[in-house]
């Protein structure tokens, strides 16, 4: 069964430090793997996509790896900031054309 | 400016009442989709579109009808056969070119809520 699976469901970190966010897929065949950030009551921001022969991308203080062996990304966010509050959606396309989305990870920055 | 538009931000329904919700895009995207989101849910696909006057359903399209007239317009009308409209519902378009991977830019989404 197609799932993409985050870790963890919500994180609360203080402004300035680093976190990193986890995605795991079992979507086959696997085509491509994007990250979007989406702010409370807003539609989803597009951050990184890559495909099989990406295995990391970055997005200013964003950085996406991916591992296509063990089916594994992981975001990482350098010297967080306030507007980093928000929800990061891990969605991975197969190459059926069929999406699949992950459930989020919710992102708290405090001052 | 280009871009994907939704109308309205918020809608209000009493049950039994079908409603529409607009979505506009000006990026010449051929394919445009809709989605519903709960809380703690991924996102659900209701319907999608990839050529004008066609469209299929998606995951969840019980109780939603939509239409593809123009290329730029994806309306969606929840009817009152849906039993839990209540949600947060994104339109999202994409370039079905191979070398865009089937990115999708969302819109900023219409929250309805049925009283």
């Amino acid at each position: 069964k197609n799932q993409v699976e985050q870790s963890p469901q919500s994180l609360i970190i203080l402004e300035g430090k680093n976190c990193t966010l986890q995605c795991n897929y079992t979507v086959s065949p696997f085509s491509n793997l994007r990250w979007y950030k989406q702010d409370t009551g807003r539609g989803p921001v597009s951050l990184t996509i890559m495909t099989f022969s990406e295995n990391t991308k970055s997005n200013g203080r964003y950085t996406a790896t991916l591992d296509a062996d063990t089916k594994q990304s992981s975001l990482h966010i350098t010297a967080s900031q306030l507007s980093d509050s928000a929800s990061y959606i891990c969605v991975v396309g197969g190459r059926d054309d069929k999406i699949i989305f992950g459930k989020g990870t919710r992102l708290h920055i405090l001052p | 400016d280009g871009g994907i538009t939704q109308s309205p931000k918020y809608l209000f329904r009493k049950e039994g009442q079908n409603v529409t919700l607009s979505c506009e895009q000006n990026l010449n995207h051929d394919a445009m989709y809709w989605y519903r989101q709960d809380p703690g849910q991924g996102l659900r696909l209701i319907y999608y579109s990839q050529i004008v006057n066609d469209f299929q359903k998606g995951d969840i399209a019980e109780g939603y009808s939509v239409s593809r007239e123009k290329k730029e317009s994806f309306p969606l009308t929840v009817t009152s056969a849906q039993k839990n409209p209540t949600a947060f519902y994104l339109c999202a378009s994409s370039d079905l070119l191979v070398s865009s991977y089937n990115e999708q830019f969302f819109g900023p989404g219409t929250r309805l809520t049925v009283l």
